[in-house]
């Protein structure tokens, strides 16, 4: 069983929609959950991080905590042609202690945002 | 403030070759990480450093070593390159004490194993 799950995708929405991405976790004790952008051939960059249960605003991204159900989703308002990338989604699990940061990483979701 | 930098960015290496991949950071970080991306995939952790001297395995360690000698370079080791090495190769840094901090990655080694 994957520890960090994403449907793959593609994703596509039109420019002005709002883009819904989501993502599952096996690791009850899960403390953070990072979403990182990844355009083609670059490094991944960090988006938002959330810890808490309920929501997470920044500008047009808002992240969603749900750690009952083990779910975590980032929602794109205003979806722009240049949000078209990869989408990860990164989870510090509970390693019985201090994990020392590492991180999980789904597959990530591939988004086109056409015009 | 240069980050992580990561040399070279691209090789071709021969099966049973041995490179070292580079990585350093000026950001005083302890922990940094080794991670590989194979196409269409996530990131797994091939080794982890928290700090000079001190290294452990993650997920996908076979074939690879590392060493952490100073707190600012994590060198990679390919010892016997073979084609299921080939990938992209990203390091990354993290501040250890402040909660949540997010990890800084490098542009990442694009290595291909003929």
């Amino acid at each position: 069983q994957k520890e960090v799950e994403q449907n793959s995708g593609p994703l596509s929405v039109p420019e002005g929609a709002i883009a819904s991405l989501n993502c599952t976790y096996s690791d009850r004790g899960s403390q953070s959950f990072f979403w990182y952008r990844q355009y083609s051939g670059k490094s991944p960059e960090l988006i938002m991080f959330i810890y808490s249960n309920g929501d997470k605003e920044d500008g047009r991204f808002t992240a969603q905590l749900n750690k009952a159900s083990q779910y975590v989703s980032l929602l794109i308002r205003d979806s722009q042609p240049s949000d078209s990338a990869t989408y990860l989604c990164a989870v510090n699990p509970n390693a019985g202690g201090t994990s020392y940061g590492k991180l999980t990483f789904g597959q990530g979701t591939i988004l086109t945002v056409h015009p | 403030n240069a980050g992580v930098t990561q040399t070279p960015k691209f090789r071709i290496l021969k099966i049973g070759q041995s490179m070292t991949l580079q990585c350093t950071q000026d950001m005083n970080h302890n922990y940094m990480y080794w991670y590989r991306q194979d196409p269409g995939m996530g990131l797994k952790l091939i080794y982890y450093s928290v700090g000079a001297g001190i290294t452990d395995k993650g997920e996908v360690p076979n074939g690879y070593n590392v060493s952490r000698s100073t707190t600012e370079d994590f060198p990679l080791r390919l010892e016997l390159a073979a084609p299921s090495q080939t990938s992209v190769y990203f390091c990354a840094s993290r501040h250890p004490m402040v909660p949540n901090q997010p990890q800084h990655f490098g542009d990442g080694t694009r290595l291909s194993i003929l």
